[in-house]
């Protein structure tokens, strides 16, 4: 089945440490998103992008880093200059609609 | 005034109520409209889109007010697996995507 793949489920970070997320999609979609949800919040977009070696920030791209090197991945990095990180990130894509993946769950330590 | 705004909620239902959330956009030119469900810990699926002459999906019904700029979800005959939260997302022109904070649902036996 087609579908989007996010790992890990959950990850922990220490101060000052980089973390990347993976996500993986086998829909054939050009667009992907990563988005980021604090709870009693809506989704917040980090980056995406619309094609393979190119991506533009979102409204929070602030200590996060990205590349698509291929079509199918989207890895996210959470950079030590993101002060805030412990949150549910999302990666999607887009057809008609909107694909998550089952979302990574990073907390600090 | 945010973008996209929804009632927090909870709803707190029995079951086989019949319930309706609201959800305001503020963006005129807003182009497509979407309810996603989302379970605690769990990433948004798509429950259905929202067309300007209303949709229907068995017990859900989607409508759309261009006019008072709103969108509407009803659930008839409610169940206690359709407690989640409920996500409206409104697409602007282009590629703009915001979702909305979402509506909590409880639904009690």
């Amino acid at each position: 089945d087609g579908g989007i793949t996010q790992s890990p489920k959950y990850l922990f970070r220490k101060e000052g440490q980089n973390v990347t997320l993976s996500c993986e999609q086998n829909l054939n979609h050009d667009a992907m998103y990563w988005y980021r949800q604090d709870p009693g919040q809506g989704l917040r977009l980090i980056y995406y992008s619309q094609i393979v070696n190119d991506f533009q920030k979102g409204d929070i791209a602030e200590g996060y880093s990205v590349s698509r090197e291929k079509k199918e991945s989207f890895p996210l990095t959470v950079t030590s200059a993101q002060k805030n990180p412990t949150a549910f990130y999302l990666c999607a894509s887009k057809g008609y609609g909107y694909t998550f993946g089952s979302g990574t769950r990073l907390t600090v330590v | 005034r945010k973008e996209v705004e929804q009632d927090p909620g909870p709803f707190n239902v029995p079951e086989g109520a019949t319930v309706a959330f609201n959800c305001t956009y503020s963006n005129s030119a807003s182009q497509s409209f979407f309810w996603y469900r989302q379970d605690c810990r769990k990433e948004p699926k798509l429950l259905m889109s929202v067309y300007s002459s209303g949709n229907e999906d068995g017990r859900f019904t989607a409508q759309l007010n261009r006019a008072s700029q709103y969108i509407s979800l009803l659930i008839r005959d409610s169940k206690l697996s359709d407690s989640a939260t409920y996500l409206c997302v409104v697409i602007a022109g282009g590629f703009k995507t915001i979702f909305g904070a979402g509506t909590r649902l409880f639904v009690k036996a």
